[in-house]
């Protein structure tokens, strides 16, 4: 069976300082990956999303990065955090980009004071 | 306008009662629409498709009306355990998807 796990769970980083969230998906191969933030009360919002190895396509303009190193590994980074990178960080997969389902990683809490 | 939304709640629904629940969404191609289970402080969840026939399924009925362009989820009989975050999600063809705010629902006994 599949499953995917994001690390670390919660952090509290501060300003100005560097960000490195991982994913990793196990049990298929080749998955579109996802990372989502949701500020709270807020719907998730798409930041990145990845079709394969090298692949990252941004959707938000801001001070994150992805890189997708290995098939089935995910990285979203930052090199100086802002206040306003809080939020909550979800990595997700699919099987196909006009798949139906999305399965979530368990989030990663990004507290930046 | 939001492309995808929904009245944030929270619907405060007593033990065994029945609760219903709209997400609009402006865009007329969307395709494919979904409902999310979001319980406090964890990771979405598919909870149900949401096809153009509408669906069931056990105590959760779907229900789609293109031509007002909304979704539609209702609860029967509710549990506590049905207290959760519900996320509307749509996608036009070749999108990605878009999610809704959620709809915090709250049984109570």
């Amino acid at each position: 069976s599949q499953t995917i796990h994001q690390w670390p769970a919660t952090l509290v980083q501060p300003v100005g300082s560097p960000l490195s969230l991982e994913c990793t998906v196990e049990g298929t191969s080749n998955p579109n990956l996802y990372w989502y933030r949701q500020a709270a009360g807020r719907g998730l919002q798409l930041l990145f999303y990845s079709v394969g190895i090298g692949q990252i396509s941004s959707e938000v303009p801001q001070n994150l990065s992805a890189s997708r190193p290995q098939d089935r590994q995910f990285i979203l980074s930052s090199k100086k955090l802002l206040l306003s990178d809080s939020g909550f960080y979800l990595c997700a997969w699919s099987v196909g980009f006009d798949g139906g389902e999305l399965f979530f990683g368990e989030g990663s809490r990004l507290t930046v004071l | 306008r939001k492309e995808v939304e929904q009245d944030p709640g929270p619907f405060n629904v007593p033990e065994g009662a029945t609760v219903a629940f709209n997400c609009t969404y402006s865009n007329s191609a969307s395709q494919s629409f979904f409902w999310y289970r979001q319980d406090c402080r964890k990771e979405p969840k598919l909870l149900m498709s949401v096809y153009s026939s509408g669906n069931e399924d056990g105590r959760f009925t779907a229900q789609l009306n293109r031509a007002s362009q909304y979704i539609s989820l209702l609860i029967r009989d509710s549990k506590l355990s049905d207290s959760a975050t519900y996320l509307c999600v749509v996608r036009a063809a070749g999108n990605k998807l878009t999610f809704g705010g959620g709809t915090r629902v709250l049984v109570k006994p």
